[in-house]
């Protein structure tokens, strides 16, 4: 079990950018997660997916921002233009569909916007 | 809007004591109260977690307490470690899959 990958694991890039994150759930997982982790709001909910379809997005900030699950395998959260104000730790999790499933989480991707 | 509020925000003990994290919540939709442990560089991971028609869980060193009345649900950790050392998150979903969490809860243990 590899567990769930995201890529890269840092990203440095100046303010007005096109930011890329990228996701590879756990194969068998149907629900993919995108959070973000910051230390004046912890852990926030971004936007979830069930069967590569979006369910919530309420928690997604701006319109600069953007996800897309084009197939089981793979998920990519956008910020475009990037600023400041979006570094943070962003973590990706997925799980079985199930009231009781555990998310389990990637290693995160550390975005620095200067 | 915090929906589950956790405290403290940092708590140290020595070795062999028994840190206690607290959470509430208002959300009486909640009915999955987990808890997760991240280690530094590396995201959370599942701890323990707990359903509300039960009072208390136990795995291994780590129990959940639950009152639901009081909308309240904490954590001990029982003859704690060194490497018990990390930040503890409480969580909360609903029946809609979203899970909510806590502030965290910055744990040292010292030897």
């Amino acid at each position: 079990d590899a567990g769930v990958i995201q890529s890269p694991r840092h990203e440095v890039t100046e303010m007005g950018q096109e930011v890329t994150l990228r996701c590879k759930p756990i194969s068998g997982h149907n629900s993919l997660f995108w959070y973000r982790q910051t230390m004046m709001r912890g852990l926030e909910l971004l936007i979830y997916f069930n069967n590569n379809v979006p369910i919530d997005d309420s928690g997604m900030p701006e319109d600069r921002f953007s996800a897309k699950m084009p197939n089981a395998s793979f998920s990519t959260l956008k910020i475009q233009p990037s600023e400041p104000r979006d570094s943070a730790v962003y973590f990706c999790a997925s799980s079985r569909q199930g009231r009781d499933s555990p998310l389990h989480f990637g290693n995160g991707t550390r975005l620095t916007v200067t | 809007q915090q929906q589950v509020k956790q405290s403290p925000q940092s708590l140290i003990v020595q070795k062999g004591g028994i840190p206690i994290i607290n959470c509430a919540y208002e959300n009486t939709a909640f009915d999955y109260f987990p808890w997760y442990q991240q280690f530094p560089g590396k995201g959370p991971a599942l701890l323990i977690a707990i359903r509300p028609d039960v009072s208390e869980k136990k795995e291994g060193r780590f129990t959940i307490s639950f009152n639901k009345s009081a909308k309240q649900f904490s954590l001990h950790i029982m003859d704690s470690q060194p490497g018990d050392s990390a930040t503890y998150f409480c969580a909360a979903r609903d029946g809609a899959q979203k899970l909510v969490f806590g502030q965290g809860t910055r744990l040292t243990i010292n030897p």
